[in-house]
């Protein structure tokens, strides 16, 4: 039972360079998220998506995207990356109330 | 909108002394209530979970923790801490947001150090 598969693992981007973060849940949850941690900040959400085609903001959505084309994907677009965007990145599904997560991608913008 | 608090940014307990780690939120009504764990480069494990009924709830690795209604309080607690436990603790609050979706808020998080 895999649950939430995030990749990659880690990556380094350069300024301006765009990439995609992959989000896949085998539970057939509705809800989906991504979550951002900074050091000393917790996580803030940054997109969430409620079912397949439907997506909303969270706390923090300036300078990504995502789209929910099946039940199981939910991957997050950076378009132009910034140093900024250097976090840990985690993406989580739930059904009912509890939630699963992700074992996270370490992006680092140089 | 839903917050919660942490006051605590790093806690430092000796092997086996007795743990408290706080928890305050912010609602309107009664949310759901989690404790999350974060060893060093992991993602988040779920220890415990408030929804109704005992307040008093118990979790995996002999943590619990005790909802507080009138003090808006959701401490966790562990009678002994093993070194195995020195990690990140996160608290949160499930509850709907004003768009009626279900969203889950962290708190900031509480570094537990275990000494030997």
């Amino acid at each position: 039972n895999a649950g939430v598969t995030q990749t990659p693992k880690f990556r380094i981007l350069k300024i301006g360079q765009s990439m995609t973060l992959q989000c896949t849940q085998d539970m057939n949850h509705n809800y989906m998220y991504w979550y951002r941690q900074d050091p000393g900040m917790g996580l803030k959400l940054i997109y969430y998506s409620v079912g397949a085609g439907i997506t909303d903001k969270g706390e923090v959505p300036n300078g990504y995207n995502v789209s929910r084309s099946t039940t199981e994907d939910f991957p997050l677009r950076l378009e132009l990356a910034a140093p900024s965007q250097t976090s840990v990145y985690f993406c989580a599904s739930k059904m009912n109330t509890e939630a699963f997560f992700g074992q996270g991608t370490r992006l680092t913008v140089v | 909108a839903q917050s919660v608090t942490q006051p605590d940014i790093h806690i430092t307990v000796s092997e086996g002394a007795s743990l408290e780690l706080r928890c305050n939120y912010s609602y309107g009504a009664t949310p759901y209530l989690f404790w999350y764990v974060q060893s060093p480069g992991q993602g988040l494990q779920l220890l415990l979970k408030y929804f109704s009924g005992d307040t008093l709830v118990q979790g995996i690795k002999g943590f619990e923790a005790e909802f507080k209604r009138s003090q808006s309080s959701f401490n966790l607690r562990k009678p002994s801490v093993h070194w195995s436990d020195a990690a990140e603790y996160f608290c949160a609050v499930g509850a709907r947001s004003g768009a009626g979706s279900y969203q889950l808020t962290f708190g900031k998080g509480t570094k537990l150090s275990v000494i030997p």
